[in-house]
């Protein structure tokens, strides 16, 4: 079955470091990715998306690609603030939309501290 | 503004006792999940729904069953409530459209407690 494989948490930074977030995938045909951020004590929100290889996802300067020649889709940002602290989790969903086929494949999620 | 709303955030229940989580959604969204959220394990789908009084099992349906009487509600029921139970559990919905790739929109959780 599906699967989504990301780096192993906590991950604990200074502010304005570079980041990335390791993202691989295992999956059959051809499935879109996403990463979501989940901030304390709230539900998760989609943080940015890309529906096809090559495409490029980005919003509040995160941004990752989706390559199908390694199956993977790291999730990067130049100058990391305290207010990116919170996990964030790598998904698929197949790329065929029918019954059952919207339904999301997580990772495990990865823990970001950002300190001052 | 979109929105799931999830009818309580905390909840602290005995073995044995018959649960229900209700989720709200007000986007007219055709699919609804149940996810429940383990530390090391990321989320896991219980159940979903792609239609009113449709359901499909998820990867961890056991223990749970789910109503889907309107479209806009959709009720996770645990019968007897185990302590293997204790976790934080996430509705979600998302309109269904060719191709795929669409966001689904999570409520806050509801973190549940069984004694």
């Amino acid at each position: 079955g599906d699967s989504v494989t990301q780096m192993e948490g906590p991950v604990t930074l200074s502010e304005e470091a570079f980041l990335t977030i390791n993202c691989t995938y295992t999956a059959t045909g051809y499935p879109s990715l996403f990463w979501y951020v989940q901030y304390p004590g709230e539900g998760l929100q989609l943080l940015l998306k890309a529906t096809k290889a090559d495409d490029k996802g980005s919003n509040k300067g995160f941004e990752a690609t989706y390559r199908k020649e390694t199956t993977s889709f790291h999730l990067e940002k130049g100058s990391v603030q305290v207010s990116d602290s919170a996990v964030y989790f790598c998904a698929l969903t197949q790329g065929i939309s029918n019954f059952g086929n919207e339904k999301l494949t997580f990772g495990t999620g990865t823990r970001l501290t950002i300190i001052p | 503004d979109v929105k799931v709303t999830q009818s309580s955030r905390y909840l602290v229940k005995r073995t044995g006792e018959k649960v229900f989580l209700e989720c709200v959604q007000d986007m007219d969204h055709e699919n609804m999940f149940w996810y429940r959220q383990d530390p090391g394990l990321g989320l896991r789908l219980i159940y979903f729904s792609y239609d009113v009084k449709m359901k499909e099992k998820g990867d961890i349906p056991e223990g749970y069953s789910v109503s889907r009487e309107k479209k806009e509600r959709f009720s996770l029921i645990l019968e007897s409530a185990s302590t293997n139970q204790t976790s934080m559990y996430l509705c979600a919905s998302t309109q269904g459209g060719a191709g795929g790739g669409n966001e689904q929109f999570f409520g806050p959780g509801t973190r549940l407690t069984v004694l």
